[in-house]
């Protein structure tokens, strides 16, 4: 079974721009939730999506937003990119219906660069 | 809110030492908790987990972790460390509400190196 993709790998954008990144869970998944890792805080969460709704959300501003498709595919976009905005952001996958937990599978990640 | 701090920014121990890397956490209840791996350029990959009962969790990689309620810690062990162990290693908590355990909380951290 493939793993989680992320499309493109590397991304170099300049201030102001926008960018959309681009998850594809494993087949069957149905949540993916992205984070963020940066050197100086780390790994956060951004938000989760289930069946094409947001259902968690961490605390970044509304230039972060997402959506999922109706086959569980995910995207992400960041409008007005700020230097700030550079960093590994990962998606990660998980069958996920109900309250329970079930065990994230995490992609390679799209490095973001702004200059 | 829940809290990780990984005490240990970098960790260097020789091939066939044993290891130790600290966890803490703070969280209102028992919640999940579990330590990630990652290799550079990789994603994370997942060690072990604790949800309830034994405290004593194996996972892979011959790596196992020891949940403390006492000391809200959950420090990973391995006995004998192997070259191919180097990576920074992250633990992680999650909470048991409504979609929160897919909301994990991220420690720092811990660069481990391995000396040949």
């Amino acid at each position: 079974k493939a793993g989680v993709t992320q499309t493109p790998r590397y991304l170099i954008k300049t201030r102001g721009q926008q960018v959309t990144l681009s998850c594809s869970p494993i087949s069957g998944h149905r949540s993916v939730s992205w984070y963020q890792q940066t050197p100086g805080q780390g790994l956060q969460f951004l938000f989760e999506y289930f069946s094409e709704t947001q259902r968690n959300k961490g605390n970044f501003p509304g230039r972060f937003s997402g959506r999922q498709f109706s086959n569980s595919r995910s995207e992400m976009n960041v409008s007005t990119l700020e230097l700030g905005d550079s960093a590994l952001y990962l998606c990660a996958s998980s069958l996920a219906g109900d309250n329970s937990y079930n065990e994230q599978f995490f992609g390679p990640g799209t490095r973001l660069t702004v200059l | 809110a829940q809290s990780v701090t990984q005490p240990d920014i970098h960790i260097t121990v020789s091939e066939g030492a044993s290891l130790e890397l600290r966890c803490n956490y703070s969280y209102g209840a028992t919640p999940y908790l579990f330590w990630y791996v990652q290799s550079p350029g990789q994603g994370l990959q997942l060690l072990l987990k604790y949800f309830s009962g034994d405290t004593l969790v194996q996972g892979i990689k011959g790596f196992e972790a020891e949940f403390k309620r006492s000391q809200s810690s959950f420090n990973l062990r391995k006995p004998s460390v192997h070259w191919s162990d180097a990576a920074e290693y992250f633990c992680a908590v999650g909470g048991k509400g409504p979609g929160s355990a897919r909301q994990l909380t991220f420690g720092s951290g811990t660069q481990l190196t391995v000396l040949p």
